[in-house]
Parts: C-alpha cells; structure tokens; sequence
C-alpha cells in the first residue's frame, strides 16, 4: 500500500496568517491527491481534488499545489472557522490511504 | 441531492458482529463506487475498502481481509458493512463514502455521517 506522511501533526496560528501543510506520498502518484477537513464530530469534506482542483462551494483561500510525490495545502488567510484537522488521501490506486491528519489551531 | 445516511450507532461484545447500512438517494445508484473508512477515537481515517454497486465487485483492506464483508441492495439503493471477530480496537465511528466521477480515482464527494460502532464487553 501507498504510505501518505503529513507534517506537521499539529500546528497554531493567528487569525490571517498563512498556513502551509505538507503530504508526502511512498511513491509517485502524479496529481492523484485529494484534501479534507474534518470537524469534530463530523464526517471529512472534500477541499481540494487532484491536487490543485478546489472543489465546489470551498472559499478560495484553500489552494493546492505539488505533483509526484510531494504536496501542499495552503491556506492563505486562516479564519477562525479554518480550526479543523485536515487529512490528506492518495486515489492512485484503490486502496485510498490517508495521512495522519495536521490539526489546526487558532491562536 | 445527494445524500448518503447511515444506520444508528451499535454496542457488540468481543467476539460478536456488526452490520452498518448506508442508504444512498439523489444519484443513479450503480454507477458510482462506494467506500468504507472508519476512524478510532481521537485518531485519523482509516480506509477499509470498496464495493462497485453495479456488480457487486469488492476490493479490501489486507488490515480487514478476512473480518470484513462489504454488500449492496440496489433495489433499495443500499449498501452494507459487515465485521466480524469484533475487539475492542473496532471501536469506531464508521463512514460510507462515495466517489466523484464514475470513473477514473476520484476523491469521496459526498459521505455518510458516521455510525458509532462501540465494542465493549
């Protein structure tokens, strides 16, 4: 199976700042990346799909970027509504392994 | 619209099985895979496996091979779960999960809200 590592585990910010997280893959998996982001007691909605496609209705502050093997997730002016865990996947094959997820704080 | 809505939360003792029902509406039904992941208490998603609505067709986790049965009703537009040999690391809330497109390795667009499987004896 594909190996997806997310860095970091957790992480704080101020209300507008930028915010990058990463995902790493075992092995190429050209654009097949997807990002979600998980409130408590909710079920994950998608943000982002093929690495840089954001989906419908998700506030342009979201962007994605990376190709291969390595990706980023971006969130260029955090809100206090951004506090989540976001959770990258791999749809390469299709046993879709997720990373470990990247929890977000709002300082 | 799409909707995808799950059966009510369970409690199994260890050693017994559980069947979630997750009932999709909104779309034609067989032409869109459906996924299980789960998620542990305080802990990241878990994928357990797939099920093509049109044939039936599974493809599962090596974690739940042997344990775990995923089916479909398409006269009734559901699908199912089923784990087997419970513990107590089962415990978990458990999301049905469609896929995008038809085709191609689309990400999950529309999810169940979860069904609270509780293993306790």
């Amino acid at each position: 199976d594909i190996q997806m590592t997310q860095s970091p585990s957790s992480l704080s910010a101020s209300v507008g700042a930028r915010v990058t997280i990463t995902c790493r893959a075992s092995q190429i998996i050209s654009n097949y990346l997807n990002w979600y982001q998980q409130r408590p007691g909710k079920a994950p909605q998608l943000l982002i799909y093929a690495a840089s496609s954001l989906q419908s209705g998700v506030p342009s502050r979201f962007s994605g970027s990376g190709s291969g093997a390595d990706f980023t997730l971006t969130i260029s002016r955090l809100q206090p509504d951004d506090s989540a865990t976001y959770y990258c996947q791999q749809s390469f094959t299709m046993s879709r392994t997720f990373g470990g997820g990247t929890k977000v704080e709002i300082k | 619209q799409v909707q995808m809505v799950q059966s009510g939360a369970e409690v199994k003792k260890p050693g017994a099985s559980v069947k979630v029902s997750c009932k999709a509406s909104g779309y034609t039904f067989i032409n869109y895979y459906v996924h299980w992941v789960r998620q542990a208490p305080g802990q990241g998603l878990e994928w357990m496996g797939v099920i093509t609505p049109s044939g039936g067709g599974t493809t599962y986790s090596q974690n739940f091979q042997g344990r775990v049965t995923m089916t479909r009703d398409t006269s009734t537009s559901t699908l199912y779960m089923e784990l087997s040999s419970l513990r107590s690391e089962d415990t978990a809330v458990y999301y049905c999960a469609r896929v995008q497109t038809p085709y191609g390795s689309s990400p999950f667009d529309y999810w169940g809200q979860g069904t609270l499987v509780t293993v306790s004896s």
